[in-house]
């Protein structure tokens, strides 16, 4: 099963930071937080990663609370390309990846 | 060369037929997997391959067997299939001593069983 929860849906006006929360409360200390991305008819697409720090790329950046129950994936400057279901996923140290129900973004102009 | 590739990109079946989804990649991943989605759900994970063998099978039923003849290349064979198997197909590859390196995705075969 899934160890994160997400908002169902969210809005984003286009230009604004879009702010998503994922709660994973029964996180152990070796696992690490992932976010990935899915527009429509694609295949998903990674984010960002991290394990107790805050993580910046060029994609977002990842902040993780310091008791690590929950995460924040910021989108900086959304934009109408940004529109996509994300996925918060804990990741172990096996090669699997558990998706849950994710958070649908809607940015609009 | 960051992509994986997949084909056919639509496949349309009968419940006798067997056909073969093919994935590709030239990443030098050594970690390859098969999910299957269905509409409006997330990805479920179906096999593991890590280093060309069999790491994780979940539970997935043995219509659907999976082959990985080489580093670069992933089947799933697809024998008497149901209805319900129609879904979207997706292969992802990783480096599996990288643990914190993500999976990439290809864009998936949308498979409908007739």
């Amino acid at each position: 099963d899934a160890k994160t929860t997400q908002p169902t849906s969210m809005d984003c006006a286009e230009g604004r930071a879009a702010n998503l929360p994922c709660n994973h409360s029964t996180i152990s200390g070796n696992e690490y937080v992932y976010w990935y991305r899915q527009i429509h008819s694609q295949g998903p697409q990674y984010i960002i990663h991290g394990l107790k720090n805050n993580e910046t790329n060029e994609m977002a950046s990842l902040i993780i609370t310091e008791d690590r129950k929950s995460s924040t994936l910021i989108l900086p400057h959304a934009t109408l390309r940004d529109t996509a279901v994300y996925y918060c996923i804990v990741r172990d140290n096996t090669d699997k990846l558990i998706f849950g129900t994710g958070t649908r973004l809607q940015v609009f102009p | 060369d960051t992509e994986v590739t997949q084909t056919p990109k639509h496949l349309v079946m009968g419940m006798t037929n067997k056909k073969s989804l093919k994935c590709e990649q030239h990443m030098g991943h050594r970690a390859m997997y098969w999910y299957k989605q269905k509409a409006k759900k997330p990805p479920e994970l179906m096999f593991v391959y890590s280093y060309e063998k069999l790491s994780i099978n979940e539970s997935v039923p043995s219509r659907f067997s999976p082959e990985c003849p080489n580093s670069s290349l992933l089947n799933l064979h697809l024998h008497a299939l149901q209805p319900e198997d129609s879904a979207l197909y997706l292969c992802a590859s990783s480096h599996p001593e990288r643990g914190g390196v993500g999976q990439y995705f290809g864009p998936g075969t949308r498979l409908t069983v007739t």
